[in-house]
């Protein structure tokens, strides 16, 4: 079955440490997202990419990285520059074309040690 | 810019009960209406979508209508069970394309007792 793979569901941080989450997706889309979710403020638009070595900044970029060197693959890099990095992550993707609706992985969960 | 507005929750109804969720957006242009929905530890499901003004959205005994001259997407159900509880979203993806994604509302959280 196709669909968005995110791993690991569960991930801790250490103080001024790099962590890397992965998003893979095998329903052959071509944009792909990154949200953040808090308790009570819905999610957050963290980076987006519409094709292969492009990526764009979404509302809360800063603190975060991203590269998107394969269709499939759209890997997200908490920074020790994101000082409230304990969340739920969520990444998406989307086929081309107008009115298409995203389709969600299971999540990350990161907090810090 | 866009913004969706939902009712807050939490929500607590007995089962079998009539459910609304309340959804209203400002956007510019045509956007097309999404409702998606949460279950605890979970990514999220899209539940329904409505693409013009007067479509229907519906899928598992869920309903919602594209009202333009309210601006309006309600969440409906006419009898609901212990296993609706989660997190509801309700979505809008602007005209222009929608490149940069969606925009939510901030969930609505219901809870069906038994």
């Amino acid at each position: 079955d196709g669909g968005i793979t995110q791993s690991p569901k569960y991930l801790f941080r250490k103080e001024g440490q790099n962590v890397t989450l992965s998003c893979e997706q095998n329903l052959n889309h071509d944009a792909m997202y990154w949200y953040r979710q808090d308790p009570g403020q819905g999610l957050r638009l963290i980076y987006y990419s519409q094709i292969v070595n492009d990526f764009q900044k979404g509302d809360i970029a800063e603190g975060y990285s991203v590269s998107r060197e394969k269709k499939e693959s759209f890997p997200l890099t908490v920074t020790s520059a994101q000082k409230n990095p304990t969340a739920f992550y969520l990444c998406a993707s989307t086929p081309f074309g107008f009115n298409q609706p995203q389709h969600f992985g299971d999540g990350t969960r990161l907090s810090i040690l | 810019g866009d913004s969706v507005t939902q009712m807050e929750g939490p929500v607590t109804l007995s089962e079998e009960a009539f459910l609304t969720i309340n959804c209203t957006y400002t956007a510019t242009g045509y956007p097309s209406l999404f409702w998606y929905v949460q279950y605890p530890g979970e990514g999220l499901q899209l539940l329904l979508k409505a693409t013009k003004a007067d479509d229907k959205g519906s899928n598992k005994g869920f309903e919602a209508t594209y009202r333009k001259e309210t601006t309006s997407f309600h969440l409906e159900k006419g009898s609901v069970q212990v296993s609706d509880s989660a997190v509801y979203f309700c979505a809008l993806l602007n005209s222009g394309g929608g490149a940069d994604g969606l925009t939510f509302g901030k969930g609505t959280h219901l809870i069906i007792q038994p």
